[in-house]
Formats: structure tokens, sequence, C-alpha cells
């Protein structure tokens, strides 16, 4: 079946900059979650979503970072006035429930700031 | 703080040799703990959780409290196994934890040569 997917693969854009980045969980997953990967780092937690809500925004690095999923299957994470400092890997995951179910990742999204 | 460390940026062994990757968690609640694996060109997969006591692709894992470890092993490696290896600690909601995001290690990356 199909996996989590994330549009784009890649994006460059110029600091200050307004960008969004999509994530398509597996059909069915209610829970999702949205990770940053800086290089030669793990995966760092930013954002969780039970259904519609925001379960736990406290891996958010700043009020620039904001993230939805309205109907509680696709979700995008906004950042607003970006800096070189938010280029990284952008990683979804989504699982069939909350904790402490296995989480099944996108490929990411790899954000270049320039 | 919650924490997972992984000491190893790299580890490289000949093809056959035993594999122990190093990791050691900070949490002072009941710990849910993953190896997750990323493989060249691949996204990250789970490899094992410690509450199901399995043994996928040969690996093991044992969680010892006392010593606040969770350390990945295999007898005998293989070429295969090349990939970049990330422990992940999953806090447990009654003790304040979030629900079910995961908070990783740095990664160690093994390379198994011929």
């Amino acid at each position: 079946g199909a996996g989590v997917s994330q549009t784009p693969s890649n994006k460059v854009t110029e600091k200050g900059k307004y960008v969004e980045l999509r994530c398509d969980p597996i059909s069915g997953h209610t829970a999702l979650y949205w990770y940053r990967q800086s290089l030669g780092q793990g995966p760092e937690f930013l954002i969780y979503f039970q259904g519609t809500g925001a379960a736990d925004d406290s891996g958010l690095p700043n009020d620039r970072f904001f993230a939805v999923r309205p109907e509680g299957s696709v979700s995008t994470l906004k950042i607003q006035r970006t800096e070189r400092g938010d280029s990284a890997v952008y990683l979804c995951a989504s699982s069939p429930t909350n904790y402490p179910d296995t989480q099944y990742f996108g490929p990411g999204t790899r954000l270049t700031v320039l | 703080a919650q924490r997972v460390t992984q000491p190893e940026k790299l580890l490289s062994v000949f093809k056959g040799a035993p594999v122990e990757l190093k990791c050691n968690y900070s949490y002072s609640g009941s710990p849910e703990l993953f190896w997750y694996v990323q493989y060249s060109r691949q996204r990250l997969q789970l490899l094992l959780r410690h509450i199901s006591r399995e043994s996928i692709k040969g690996f093991t894992a044992d969680l010892n409290k006392g010593e606040t470890s969770f350390h990945l092993k295999k007898p005998f490696a293989q070429e295969e196994d090349s990939a970049m290896y990330y422990c992940a600690l999953s806090t447990n909601v009654n003790y304040g934890g979030s629900q079910g995001n995961l908070i990783f290690g740095k990664g160690t990356k093994l390379s198994v040569k011929p």
C-alpha cells in the first residue's frame, strides 16, 4: 500500500520567504507527527496531531512555525520569514493510533534557505 | 531532561563480525524504546521495539533499566546491514510526557566491510 508521502521533495527559498510543506499520511492513520532533522543530528520532534487537533506543539521552535491538519488527514507545515537556520530535512510520520504505535516515516522534504 | 545518547558516530566492522550499537537514555518514567534504521536512499523505518521482544534481521536489543541502556546487537554482521541506526525513546504520557512523539539519538552509521 501507499506509504507516507511528502511534497515537495526539495525546496530552495530565500531568507525571509514563506514556505509550505505538505504531508499525506497513510490512509486511516489518526496520529501524525512532524520532525526536523539537521545535518549530523537525529530527527527532532516539532508537533503531533491526533485527528484534526494539535495535541502537542511543544517542539515548534518559535512562532514562525505553524502546522495544520484541517480534515484529519493531510497536514501542512508552514514556515514564515524563513531563516538560514531553518535549513534541514523535514520529516512527517503517521501511526494508526497515538502512543506507543509504530511510526511510519515519509521520505522528507529538504528545505534550503539561501 | 529526556535524552538519548548514541556515543558512536561511526562503527566499522568486517562481515561476519559481531556488532553492538550502543544506546543510553535518560528518563525518570517507564520508557518505550525503539531502534529505527535508514538504509541508503531509503526512508527511516522501524527495526525493532523493546516491548515486542522480537529479533528482526538477526538484531536484538534488551532494555536494561539499571544501566538505562538499549544496545542493539547482532552476532554476525552482513554487508546489507550497512546503514544509519537511530535509537529512540517514547515517553509515557502518565509521567507527563507527550503522547508518542519520539526522542532520537544522533545516530550511528554502521559500515560492514566485505
